[in-house]
């Protein structure tokens, strides 16, 4: 079964610091999609960057990118120039196609705190 | 396995009907949370529930509603079902509001 592993429960990053979110995966699927998630206190979860599999390059978007090692099963999101606003719980997420029907898994979370 | 539990896992059903989606959190979380995702779209938080009691509510329709029990296992209760209605639909539980978060496997809806 695939599983989502996020072994930060808390991460701290000074204001206009770069931090880096870990998450693992397990999968013996070959095509699949990884993302990663913000939660603000809103609970509303915003899709941050999604990185599909055959992909070597890694996703970026603005000050986010990721660094995706498919033989390690390990998917970090780099945040840059952390701001206030990216104060929030970020979640790692995985997504397969197994039998006609997708399937998600999600980790635990990770709340990163952005210290003035 | 989170060990979050989501029935059914697939439902199909005709436009204009209600249906009940349910879900059951790991033992001894209390915050049961209810999220939709349709199509690719990030995911929509619709209620929060602590203990039995409404913590807070997103986007949810009013067609929509929700309760959770005595027992800790929360019912998401989908009515007039419309085609738009169709997507994933995601518990979470957490032991503390804003903890650790575990999510189920989610329910596919299907609106014909």
């Amino acid at each position: 079964a695939q599983t989502v592993t996020q072994s930060q429960p808390e991460m701290s990053v000074q204001e206009a610091e770069t931090v880096t979110l870990s998450c693992t995966y397990d999968t013996s699927e070959s095509d699949y999609y990884l993302f990663w998630y913000k939660q603000p206190p809103s609970r509303q979860m915003i899709l941050v960057i999604r990185q599909e599999a055959y992909k070597q390059q890694n996703a970026t978007e603005n000050r986010f990118s990721v660094n995706f090692q498919k033989a390690a099963k390990s998917f970090s999101l780099k945040i840059s120039d952390s701001q206030l606003g990216d104060a929030a719980m970020y979640f790692c997420a995985y997504r397969g196609f197994t039998s006609g029907t997708y399937k998600y898994i999600f980790g635990t979370g990770t709340r990163l705190k952005v210290l003035a | 396995d989170s060990g979050v539990t989501q029935t059914p896992k697939h439902l199909i059903t005709a436009t204009g009907q209600r249906v009940t989606l349910r879900c059951s959190p790991r033992s001894g979380d209390l915050s049961v949370y209810w999220y939709q995702q349709s199509l690719d779209q990030g995911l929509q938080f619709l209620i929060h529930y602590y203990n039995g009691e409404e913590r807070a509510k997103g986007n949810i329709l009013e067609r929509f509603s929700a309760q959770q029990f005595p027992d800790l296992h929360s019912e998401l209760n989908l009515s007039s079902l419309e085609l738009g209605d169709s997507a994933l639909y995601f518990c979470a539980s957490s032991a503390q509001t804003g903890g650790k978060a575990f999510f189920g496997q989610g329910t596919r809806l299907t609106v014909v």
